[in-house]
């Protein structure tokens, strides 16, 4: 919503450059991730999902890195442009498990510098 | 083209009062699902359908309330009893109620209680 990037993690970056936002998950049995991207006044959008048994998977300009040893995973965009800035957040759970069960991060800002 | 809309995008109403919010799907999906979100904070569920005439609560269903007559319809009403209604309310859907089924999200209701 309008006031979600308040309070957030901003990653400010130049237009044309690579960038890297992340996300520490919490549970251990969780084996799907998502990557939702959330424009001002939107509702958010699926971008990209890796399950655990991948360690990376590409999109179009997007790459999702997942390291499980320390729960942690990652969003790569390449040749960042402005209509990128939104925010960016992770959501984890079992694959095919019931999506009442999801549980979504925080969110980073991304700000793109013109 | 199919989607979600929630309607109205923006909503003011006095403390006590009760407020329903809209939410129509015409992407004939089974599941159906409402989530508040507030700055700094990931989306929390409030309530889930998985199909007409069958709901039931999420992590947060107090002072809330919703109904699923139809299959595309799935309002959601917040009562007096909430003591913090302020926030942006998101509607999904997805097609059946399990991670590997994609969340098709609406842009959201931002209700404002004073």
């Amino acid at each position: 919503g309008e006031n979600v990037g308040l309070h957030l993690p901003t990653l400010s970056v130049q237009e044309g450059d690579n960038s890297i936002i992340n996300c520490a998950y919490s549970n251990s049995a969780s084996d799907y991730f998502i990557w939702y991207k959330q424009e001002s006044g939107k509702g958010p959008q699926f971008i990209i999902d890796i399950r655990s048994n991948m360690d990376k998977r590409q999109g179009q300009r997007v790459t999702v890195l997942l390291n499980k040893t320390v729960k942690h995973l990652s969003l790569q965009i390449a040749a960042t442009q402005p209509g990128d800035s939104a925010v960016y957040f992770c959501a984890e759970n079992r694959y095919g498990g019931a999506t009442n069960k999801l549980i979504f991060g925080t969110g980073t800002l991304l700000a793109v510098q013109p | 083209d199919g989607g979600i809309t929630q309607s109205p995008k923006y909503l003011f109403r006095k403390e006590g009062q009760n407020v329903t919010l809209s939410c129509e799907q015409n992407l004939n999906h089974d599941a159906m699902y409402w989530y508040r979100q507030d700055p700094g904070q990931g989306l929390r569920l409030i309530y889930y359908s998985q199909i007409v005439n069958d709901f039931q609560k999420g992590d947060i269903a107090e002072g809330y309330s919703v109904s699923r007559e139809k299959k595309e319809s799935f309002p959601l009403t917040v009562t007096s009893a909430q003591k913090n209604p302020t926030a942006f309310y998101l509607c999904a859907s997805s097609r059946i109620q399990r991670t590997d089924s994609p969340l098709h999200f609406g842009n959201g209701t931002r209700l404002t209680v004073t």
